[in-house]
């Protein structure tokens, strides 16, 4: 199972609104409701901030939406802030029954 | 609170084998998948596998299918990784990561740093 494609990296300045990508196969991103997304400070564990394509866990910011188009999932962040400024990773459940994660995208906030 | 507590970390040689254990607790143990991931130093994160705390049942990564096993201990709410025949390339922090569906991993351990090294 290959990982999911991510750009290596985006940047954007404070308050505009970027968007990460996430292309998968029709077994993966695809096939299923099953994209989440996750925030990574350095050093830190890995924080859900969207399932299920575009739900969002109780207390993250409405600043994070996630969205899925065909094989091509996206993570748009509005309103930047400094503290935005992290690794971001999507995951998808697969028709393997196994969950495959994306090559990570590093955001700086200019 | 709802947290997972995993164990410290490990140093072990090429071959050898290591169990890195995972305590849930402030919710119902039985009522979430938990799942095992890995990320090398500098690396992007990495699934090992899922196991199904009410009945057992587990999916290993491929790449690592035959040396991890995944077991759970229900009196207890523990759950287990082990991995042998270690390499360095399995250098890494691990973190168990639980999940009421197949997605969304919302609660997460504090990662153990597993280093192989002659």
């Amino acid at each position: 199972q290959s990982a999911l494609t991510q750009p290596a990296s985006v940047s954007g300045s404070p308050g505009q609104s970027i968007t990460i990508s996430c292309t998968g196969t029709s077994s993966d991103v695809g096939a299923y409701k099953y994209v989440s997304w996750y925030q990574q400070h350095p050093g830190k564990a890995p924080k859900l901030i969207i399932y299920g394509v575009s739900n969002r866990p109780s207390g993250v910011s409405n600043r994070f939406s996630g969205s899925k188009s065909g094989n091509t999932a996206s993570l748009t962040i509005s309103g930047l802030l400094a503290e935005d400024e992290a690794d971001y990773y999507c995951s998808s459940y697969t028709s393997s029954s196994t969950v495959v994660f994306g090559g990570g995208t590093k955001l700086t906030v200019l | 609170q709802v947290q997972l507590v995993q164990s410290g970390a490990e140093v072990k040689k090429p071959g050898a084998s290591v169990k890195v254990s995972c305590k849930a607790s402030g919710y119902t143990f039985t009522s979430y998948y938990m799942h095992w991931v890995r990320q090398a130093p500098g690396q992007a994160i990495e699934w090992v596998g899922i196991i199904n705390p009410s009945g057992g049942s587990t999916t290993y990564a491929q790449k690592l299918q035959g040396r991890v096993t995944m077991t759970r201990d229900t009196s207890t709410s523990t759950v287990y990784m082990e991995v042998s025949s270690l390499r360095s390339e399995d250098t890494a922090v691990y973190y168990c990561a639980r999940s009421e569906r197949v997605d969304g991993f919302d609660i997460w351990g504090q990662g153990t740093m597993v280093i192989v090294s002659s």
